[in-house]
């Protein structure tokens, strides 16, 4: 059973279609992280939330933290082809050493 | 460019053969970690350097696995004697010495063992 539960594993869209995609756990965390991944490359840090409620808005995208901090919901506004990618949840490992565990992601495709 | 670099891009190579790959962190970066990435799945931690010490290393991280970080700048990643089941994209990231500062991710290596 992963940490970090993420849904839907595919997402195929038209562009100007609104999504959400969700990462749910039954563990407390102090931040949850969201990240975007390219075909080929390595993941890129999108937004850090930490506090429960917390509502982080980055141009067309806005994540939310769950007030108990145990799940997190990301939603695109009018997606766009450019918003194509996996798109990943991570928290810091509380053994030390700050690692990152991550979710198995939601493959986003935007068709235009 | 100053990020995070690998090489190979890409690595094809037959089963039992020996395979390395390397990690140029970020120049004043001093934690390195490896992560393994199957197709369908998120990055899996691998091990972990503080500077020249390797300080964690993952179940996952069989005795095939050796990694090191000589200089405390890059760092090599060795598999011996490859098997099918290593296939996988093997990421670098580095970060700056306080432990709640940010991840760089490298663009990463392709294994294709056949």
């Amino acid at each position: 059973t992963q940490l970090l539960e993420q849904s839907p594993q595919f997402l195929s869209i038209q562009e100007g279609e609104n999504l959400t995609v969700y990462c749910n756990s039954s563990s407390v965390f102090s931040s949850l992280q969201w990240y975007r991944q390219e075909p080929g490359e390595g993941p890129v840090l999108l937004v850090t939330v930490v506090t429960g409620g917390e509502v982080k808005k980055l141009k067309r995208l806005t994540f939310q933290f769950g007030d108990a901090r145990k799940d997190s919901s990301l939603h695109i506004t009018a997606a766009q082809p450019g918003d194509t990618g996996l798109y990943l949840c991570a928290v810091h490992d509380s053994g030390g050493y700050n690692k990152l565990i991550f979710g198995a992601g939601t493959r986003l495709a935007v068709h235009p | 460019d100053t990020g995070v670099s690998q090489n190979p891009r890409h690595k094809i190579t037959k089963r039992g053969q020996n395979v390395t790959f390397r990690c140029d962190p970020i120049s004043e970066h001093n934690r390195l970690y490896w992560y393994r990435q199957t197709l369908g799945q998120g990055p899996e931690f691998l091990t972990y350097f503080q500077n020249e010490a390797q300080l964690e290393k993952s179940r996952l991280l069989s005795d095939r696995f050796s990694a090191e970080r000589p200089k405390g700048s890059f760092s090599t990643l060795e598999i011996q004697r490859t098997e099918q089941g290593d296939s996988a994209m093997y990421l670098c990231a580095s970060g700056g010495q306080r432990l709640n500062e940010k991840l760089f991710f490298g663009s990463g290596t392709q294994l294709s063992v056949l």
